[in-house]
Protein backbone atom coordinates (compact mmCIF):
# COMPACT_ATOMS: atom_id res chain seq x y z
CA UNK A 1 0.00 0.00 0.00
CA UNK A 2 1.01 3.69 -0.19
CA UNK A 3 3.55 4.17 3.00
CA UNK A 4 5.48 6.88 4.27
CA UNK A 5 8.17 5.83 7.01
CA UNK A 6 10.45 8.83 8.23
CA UNK A 7 13.42 8.75 10.66
CA UNK A 8 16.52 10.47 11.73
CA UNK A 9 14.84 12.10 14.59
CA UNK A 10 16.31 12.11 18.37
CA UNK A 11 17.58 14.44 21.11
CA UNK A 12 20.19 17.49 19.82
CA UNK A 13 20.53 20.81 21.71
CA UNK A 14 20.15 24.21 20.53
CA UNK A 15 22.07 25.24 17.52
CA UNK A 16 23.01 21.46 16.10
CA UNK A 17 21.79 19.78 13.31
CA UNK A 18 19.61 17.03 12.25
CA UNK A 19 18.51 15.03 9.16
CA UNK A 20 15.25 13.84 8.88
CA UNK A 21 14.33 10.96 6.43
CA UNK A 22 11.23 10.25 4.20
CA UNK A 23 11.40 6.53 2.37
CA UNK A 24 8.64 6.39 0.14
CA UNK A 25 7.50 2.88 -1.40
CA UNK A 26 3.37 1.80 -3.00
CA UNK A 27 3.08 4.71 -5.39
CA UNK A 28 5.22 6.39 -8.18
CA UNK A 29 7.19 9.09 -5.81
CA UNK A 30 8.52 11.45 -8.53
CA UNK A 31 4.87 12.36 -9.22
CA UNK A 32 4.23 14.12 -5.89
CA UNK A 33 5.44 17.11 -4.69
CA UNK A 34 5.64 15.84 -0.65
CA UNK A 35 5.79 18.16 2.68
CA UNK A 36 7.10 18.68 5.84
CA UNK A 37 4.30 19.20 8.64
CA UNK A 38 5.37 19.56 12.33
CA UNK A 39 3.31 19.02 15.66
CA UNK A 40 4.42 20.32 18.91
CA UNK A 41 3.89 18.25 22.31
CA UNK A 42 0.09 18.60 23.15
CA UNK A 43 -0.15 21.84 20.11
CA UNK A 44 -1.81 21.19 16.18
CA UNK A 45 -0.89 20.89 13.29
CA UNK A 46 1.74 23.57 11.67
CA UNK A 47 3.19 22.92 7.61
CA UNK A 48 6.65 23.49 7.79
CA UNK A 49 8.43 22.72 4.48
CA UNK A 50 7.01 21.67 0.76
CA UNK A 51 8.98 20.16 -2.74
CA UNK A 52 7.69 19.91 -6.08
CA UNK A 53 7.61 16.29 -7.49
CA UNK A 54 10.97 16.94 -9.39
CA UNK A 55 12.56 18.81 -7.06
CA UNK A 56 12.82 21.95 -8.68
CA UNK A 57 10.72 24.17 -6.13
CA UNK A 58 10.75 24.44 -2.46
CA UNK A 59 8.94 26.43 -0.28
CA UNK A 60 9.27 27.26 3.53
CA UNK A 61 7.36 28.54 6.38
CA UNK A 62 8.71 31.83 7.60
CA UNK A 63 9.59 30.47 11.03
CA UNK A 64 11.90 27.82 9.28
CA UNK A 65 13.34 29.38 6.06
CA UNK A 66 17.05 29.94 6.04
CA UNK A 67 17.78 27.04 8.93
CA UNK A 68 15.74 24.04 7.24
CA UNK A 69 16.19 23.12 3.24
CA UNK A 70 13.90 20.55 2.25
CA UNK A 71 15.58 18.52 -0.44
CA UNK A 72 14.77 14.55 -2.61
CA UNK A 73 16.39 12.11 -4.09
CA UNK A 74 13.58 10.59 -6.56
CA UNK A 75 16.25 7.35 -7.46
CA UNK A 76 15.83 6.43 -3.92
CA UNK A 77 12.24 7.38 -3.32
CA UNK A 78 13.55 9.38 -0.46
CA UNK A 79 12.70 13.10 0.65
CA UNK A 80 14.86 14.32 3.35
CA UNK A 81 14.87 17.93 5.53
CA UNK A 82 18.52 18.92 6.98
CA UNK A 83 17.17 21.14 10.13
CA UNK A 84 19.71 23.67 11.30
CA UNK A 85 20.61 25.70 14.40
CA UNK A 86 17.90 23.90 15.66
CA UNK A 87 15.87 26.10 18.41
CA UNK A 88 13.55 24.11 21.80
CA UNK A 89 10.39 25.46 19.92
CA UNK A 90 11.67 23.21 16.89
CA UNK A 91 10.65 20.45 19.47
CA UNK A 92 7.69 18.77 17.74
CA UNK A 93 6.77 15.60 16.32
CA UNK A 94 7.98 16.05 11.97
CA UNK A 95 5.40 13.68 9.62
CA UNK A 96 5.84 14.15 5.53
CA UNK A 97 2.98 13.52 3.40
CA UNK A 98 2.32 13.20 0.36
CA UNK A 99 0.40 15.81 -1.95
CA UNK A 100 -2.48 14.94 -3.82
CA UNK A 101 -4.19 17.06 -6.35
CA UNK A 102 -7.66 16.13 -8.11
CA UNK A 103 -9.52 18.84 -10.45
CA UNK A 104 -6.27 21.42 -9.10
CA UNK A 105 -7.27 21.19 -5.42
CA UNK A 106 -4.91 19.53 -3.10
CA UNK A 107 -4.69 17.57 -0.34
CA UNK A 108 -2.31 15.89 1.83
CA UNK A 109 -2.95 12.08 2.55
CA UNK A 110 -1.29 9.56 3.80
CA UNK A 111 0.86 10.75 6.16
CA UNK A 112 4.00 8.91 7.95
CA UNK A 113 3.80 8.01 11.53
CA UNK A 114 5.94 10.92 11.82
CA UNK A 115 9.44 11.46 14.08
CA UNK A 116 10.35 13.28 17.14
CA UNK A 117 12.57 15.73 17.26
CA UNK A 118 13.28 16.90 20.54
CA UNK A 119 15.69 20.15 21.09
CA UNK A 120 17.08 20.64 24.61
CA UNK A 121 20.53 21.71 26.42
CA UNK B 1 -2.85 35.56 7.25
CA UNK B 2 -5.37 32.90 6.92
CA UNK B 3 -6.75 30.95 10.05
CA UNK B 4 -9.53 28.37 10.71
CA UNK B 5 -10.57 28.41 14.09
CA UNK B 6 -12.25 25.26 15.70
CA UNK B 7 -13.86 24.74 19.09
CA UNK B 8 -10.78 23.07 21.39
CA UNK B 9 -13.22 20.44 22.46
CA UNK B 10 -16.69 18.74 22.03
CA UNK B 11 -18.52 16.33 23.79
CA UNK B 12 -21.22 13.68 22.98
CA UNK B 13 -22.53 10.71 24.32
CA UNK B 14 -22.27 7.44 22.65
CA UNK B 15 -24.58 7.05 20.05
CA UNK B 16 -24.63 10.77 19.49
CA UNK B 17 -24.17 12.82 16.91
CA UNK B 18 -21.15 15.27 16.74
CA UNK B 19 -20.75 18.47 15.17
CA UNK B 20 -16.96 19.88 14.66
CA UNK B 21 -16.88 23.20 13.02
CA UNK B 22 -14.55 25.12 11.25
CA UNK B 23 -14.48 28.66 10.27
CA UNK B 24 -12.59 30.92 8.14
CA UNK B 25 -13.44 33.96 5.88
CA UNK B 26 -14.49 32.77 2.59
CA UNK B 27 -14.31 29.65 3.16
CA UNK B 28 -17.26 28.99 1.08
CA UNK B 29 -14.57 29.15 -1.80
CA UNK B 30 -11.93 26.81 -0.45
CA UNK B 31 -11.91 22.92 -0.34
CA UNK B 32 -12.20 21.73 3.33
CA UNK B 33 -10.34 18.37 4.32
CA UNK B 34 -11.01 16.72 7.86
CA UNK B 35 -8.21 14.62 9.35
CA UNK B 36 -8.95 12.16 12.54
CA UNK B 37 -5.78 12.04 14.72
CA UNK B 38 -5.54 9.39 17.36
CA UNK B 39 -3.03 9.61 20.47
CA UNK B 40 0.60 8.95 19.30
CA UNK B 41 -0.80 8.19 15.82
CA UNK B 42 -0.45 9.83 12.40
CA UNK B 43 -3.13 12.19 10.84
CA UNK B 44 -5.89 10.27 8.77
CA UNK B 45 -7.68 11.38 6.39
CA UNK B 46 -11.54 10.77 6.95
CA UNK B 47 -13.52 13.55 4.75
CA UNK B 48 -12.14 15.35 1.77
CA UNK B 49 -13.28 18.02 -0.65
CA UNK B 50 -16.00 18.98 1.68
CA UNK B 51 -17.89 16.11 1.92
CA UNK B 52 -16.33 13.08 0.22
CA UNK B 53 -15.35 9.89 2.43
CA UNK B 54 -11.97 7.99 0.92
CA UNK B 55 -12.62 4.53 1.31
CA UNK B 56 -12.61 2.58 4.54
CA UNK B 57 -14.14 5.58 6.14
CA UNK B 58 -17.60 4.42 7.99
CA UNK B 59 -20.42 6.23 6.79
CA UNK B 60 -21.02 8.03 9.69
CA UNK B 61 -18.64 10.80 9.00
CA UNK B 62 -20.17 13.47 6.73
CA UNK B 63 -18.50 16.87 5.71
CA UNK B 64 -20.51 19.89 4.89
CA UNK B 65 -20.00 23.46 4.44
CA UNK B 66 -22.48 26.82 5.08
CA UNK B 67 -21.25 30.30 4.72
CA UNK B 68 -18.41 30.73 6.66
CA UNK B 69 -18.25 27.93 8.38
CA UNK B 70 -17.43 24.30 7.44
CA UNK B 71 -19.21 21.06 9.57
CA UNK B 72 -17.83 17.72 10.10
CA UNK B 73 -20.81 15.54 11.39
CA UNK B 74 -20.06 12.17 13.30
CA UNK B 75 -23.51 9.78 13.50
CA UNK B 76 -24.07 7.33 16.03
CA UNK B 77 -20.75 8.29 18.13
CA UNK B 78 -18.52 5.33 18.74
CA UNK B 79 -16.12 4.84 21.69
CA UNK B 80 -13.41 4.51 19.09
CA UNK B 81 -13.85 7.89 17.29
CA UNK B 82 -12.32 9.99 20.35
CA UNK B 83 -9.41 11.56 19.02
CA UNK B 84 -8.69 14.68 17.92
CA UNK B 85 -10.14 16.28 14.62
CA UNK B 86 -7.92 18.70 11.67
CA UNK B 87 -9.56 20.80 9.17
CA UNK B 88 -7.29 21.75 6.50
CA UNK B 89 -7.32 24.30 3.41
CA UNK B 90 -5.25 25.11 1.52
CA UNK B 91 -3.88 28.62 1.13
CA UNK B 92 -4.21 29.38 -2.99
CA UNK B 93 -1.86 32.90 -1.84
CA UNK B 94 0.91 30.99 -0.81
CA UNK B 95 0.71 27.85 -1.88
CA UNK B 96 0.85 25.83 1.46
CA UNK B 97 -0.93 23.89 3.71
CA UNK B 98 -3.00 25.40 6.39
CA UNK B 99 -4.76 23.26 9.36
CA UNK B 100 -7.21 24.66 12.33
CA UNK B 101 -6.40 24.22 15.68
CA UNK B 102 -8.02 21.05 16.04
CA UNK B 103 -10.97 19.71 17.91
CA UNK B 104 -10.71 17.06 20.49
CA UNK B 105 -13.96 14.76 20.60
CA UNK B 106 -14.38 13.50 23.91
CA UNK B 107 -17.04 10.38 23.74
CA UNK B 108 -18.62 10.68 27.58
Amino acid sequence: QEQLVESGGGVVQPGKSLRLSCAASGFTFSNYAIHWVRQAPGKGLEWVAGISDVGSNEYYADSVKGRFTISRDNSKNTLYMQLNSLRVEDTAVYYCAREVQWRGIPRLDPWGQGTLVTVSS
Amino acid sequence: SYVLPQPPSVSVAPGKTARITCGGNNIETKSVHWYQQKPDQAPVLVIYYDSDRPSGIPERFSGSKSGNTATLTISRVEAGDEADYFCHVWDSGSSHPLFGGGTKLTVL
